[in-house]
């Protein structure tokens, strides 16, 4: 049963430039989160999305970011413009479909992550 | 201030010690307390998952909660070399999803 997977691994843009990073997430999970690892900093929320649904975007940059997840194919994390700021660790994680008491179910899986340099 | 503070180590301890990792947080919304493990260039993975206050242990590990406090820790008996690694602490509320709010992490050594 493979888990989250990551695509690309390793990603170098030059400033100016488009960055898209995919996400597969486990089978059977219907909920994707990205997050962001900057250096010396710990995860930080960025997105949560439902097939076809943006749920809760708080985390997300007011421009240039943006992340959908459609119904068919994976999770995209899109950043356009590509600063040298953006130079981290893109992890996203998956969870599957909320208990029938619509409470926590528990872990979110994670994948290897995606490191953006920007040069 | 942060929403939760952790010490970034390194924290260096030789095999057979016991670990003490802990982090504070300053929002008392947050319910869910979990520790993540982390090793160098992989995606965190969940060790330890905590609802409210108390103490889980699972084998080696052994997570507590004091929320009057806002503080919460992970021991490691018996540490492995293999143990070594960044533990990440993270926090949600209970907003029905995984939100969380997550410490900078702390690199632990476990020397053989």
């Amino acid at each position: 049963n493979a888990g989250v997977m990551q695509n690309p691994r390793h990603l170098v843009r030059r400033r100016g430039q488009e960055a898209r990073l995919r996400c597969s997430p486990m089978k059977g999970h219907s909920h994707v989160y990205w997050y962001r690892q900057l250096p010396e900093e710990g995860l930080k929320f960025m997105v949560y999305l439902q097939k076809e649904n943006i749920i809760d975007e708080s985390g997300m940059p007011k421009e240039r970011f943006s992340a959908e997840f459609p119904k068919e194919g994976p999770s995209i994390l899109r950043i356009q413009q590509v600063v040298r700021g953006d130079s981290a660790a893109y992890f996203c994680a998956s969870s599957p479909p909320q208990g029938r008491t619509g409470g926590y179910t528990g872990e979110l899986f994670f994948g290897e992550g995606s490191r953006l340099t920007v040069l | 201030q942060k929403e939760v503070e952790q010490d970034p180590g390194p924290l260096s301890v030789p095999e057979g010690a016991i670990v003490s990792l802990n982090c504070t947080y300053s929002n008392s919304a947050f319910q869910y307390f979990m520790w993540y493990r982390q090793y160098s260039r992989k995606g965190p993975e969940l060790l330890m998952y905590t609802y409210s206050s108390g103490n889980k242990e699972d084998g080696r590990f052994t997570a507590q909660v004091d929320k009057s406090s806002k503080y919460i820790s992970l021991f490691i008996r018996d540490s492995q070399p293999s143990d070594s690694a960044t533990y990440l602490c993270a926090m949600g509320r209970n907003t029905g999803f995984q939100k969380l709010v997550f410490g900078t992490g702390t690199r632990l050594l476990v020397s053989p």
